[in-house]
């Protein structure tokens, strides 16, 4: 596609429900980020894919949050039994040499 | 562990006015430098970035950056702001060195302009 796309784009939730969020990258982009951005902590490094593998995960914040990339594209980040801190914007990229697209992000509020 | 120092949380500018917001890093190696733009309920633009040669890269929308090693800064500017800029920017290095390339970024700059 032409753009990071990032569904859904808000999201409520209520606490202790599990939430999946989706992140469709620019076609041949190989790496994928997740970040999370939130009042007061800024812009926070999830995980990385390189193809469908995630060599790098030291950003997820605990073990409720988890992620996947299959077919080397589409990713889907998964927080299982919310909290009220995970309230945040996530936000996808794909990047080609160092040059990363970011999607428009998905607004998740955990009530 | 590298980090990004944007030492202005809120700027506020006239339109018409020069700008230039401050961005420090910490990192031993050359980095790789960026700049993005933020407007409300939106994802990240990238105004412009530094990977090596010319210390001063221009970027969309006018904006320029220098890159000075001396003082580990990479700050940005324009010579007359619009209205229209007001957002919110965002400095980021990537560690060149380590296998991921993840973006660090700044706290950010919050600009305002008044008419």
């Amino acid at each position: 596609g032409a753009g990071v796309s990032q569904s859904p784009s808000n999201k409520v939730t209520e606490k202790g429900k599990d939430v999946e969020l989706r992140c469709d990258p620019i076609s041949g982009h190989t790496a994928l980020y997740w970040y999370r951005q939130s009042l007061g902590q800024g812009l926070e490094f999830l995980i990385y894919f390189q193809g469908n593998s995630a060599p790098d995960k030291s950003g997820l914040p605990s073990d409720r949050f988890s992620a996947e990339r299959t077919g080397g594209s589409v990713s889907t980040l998964t927080i299982q039994r919310t909290q009220q801190e995970d309230s945040a914007v996530y936000l996808c990229a794909s990047s080609f040499h160092q040059l990363y697209t970011f999607g428009s992000g998905t607004r998740l509020t955990v009530v | 562990a590298q980090s990004v120092t944007q030492p202005d949380i809120h700027i506020t500018v006239s339109e018409g006015a020069s700008l230039e917001l401050r961005c420090n890093y910490s990192y031993g190696a050359t980095p790789y430098l960026f700049w993005y733009v933020q407007s409300p309920g939106q994802g990240l633009q990238l105004l412009l970035k530094y990977f090596s040669g010319d210390t001063l890269v221009q970027g969309i929308k006018g904006f320029e950056a220098e890159f000075k090693r001396s003082q580990s800064s990479f700050n940005l500017r324009k010579p007359s702001v619009h209205w229209s800029d007001a957002a919110e920017y965002f400095c980021a290095v990537i560690n060149s060195g380590a296998g991921s390339y993840q973006l660090t970024f700044g706290k950010g700059t919050k600009l305002s302009v008044i008419p």
